[in-house]
């Protein structure tokens, strides 16, 4: 079952502007993690996010993770023409819940140069 | 550290054929697991192994079978294909069973036809 929900399902911006994707789950989690795939190819681990953890900072990301509202958010700043792809959030269930991680339907991201 | 790698990468069968699929972790990584992405259901999980044991199995029917060796490697395998079993078919390895960071190999996509 589809335990994480991205919003929006796509999402088009110019080269150089802000991306925000939205994530919602649906029960208590241990961790966060949010993926990238380009052209149904892997899945790129981005970033991990603990249920105690509120924000998170890589690079050009920044991770936002509100467990009273069960959503979180990824931010890509300053995005390139190579951020181009389908984000996806995924969770770890805590509790014994689902077995390995739950996964989105995405986000698909164009940048347009 | 060579990635995740899995063969073959394109596979086309029939209908009630059978399919195996192959996974070599990244070095020292012993939990391994199996996720199908289809456009409509999207990424779901199938199974985990962990030092040649099942330690988890998605909602899947028993025609999905897998094991893993005692090098890590590990394979899965599908007996009478539908068409429905058409998919990108993915392997993940992380360092031990907790859900922290996955490691995705490029898949292999089937078609069933």
């Amino acid at each position: 079952s589809q335990q994480g929900e991205e919003d929006p399902q796509a999402l088009s911006i110019q080269e150089g502007e802000n991306a925000t994707m939205n994530c919602s789950y649906k029960t208590s989690i241990n961790n966060l993690q949010w993926y990238r795939q380009n052209s149904g190819r892997g899945l790129v681990h981005l970033i991990l996010i603990r249920s105690n953890e509120r924000e998170k900072h890589s690079g050009r990301l920044r991770v936002t993770l509100d467990t009273s509202k069960k959503s979180s958010s990824l931010l890509i700043t300053a995005s390139r023409a190579a951020d181009t792809a389908s984000y996806f959030c995924a969770t770890d269930e805590s509790g014994g819940g689902a077995d390995g991680l739950t996964f989105g339907k995405g986000t698909h991201l164009i940048i347009q140069p | 550290k060579a990635g995740v790698t899995q063969t073959p990468r394109y596979l086309i069968k029939t209908r009630g054929q059978q399919v195996t699929l192959s996974c070599s972790p990244i070095s020292g990584h012993r939990s391994v697991s199996w996720y199908q992405q289809t456009p409509g259901q999207g990424l779901q999980f199938l199974f985990e192994y962990f030092s040649e044991t099942q330690r988890n199995k998605g909602n899947f029917p028993g025609r999905f079978s897998g094991r893993q060796f005692s090098n890590s490697r590990s394979e899965m395998n599908v007996s009478t294909l539908e068409l429905g079993d058409s998919a990108l078919y993915l392997c993940a390895s992380s360092l031990a069973l907790v859900r922290e960071t996955q490691y995705f190999g490029p898949g292999t996509r089937l078609l069933v036809l």
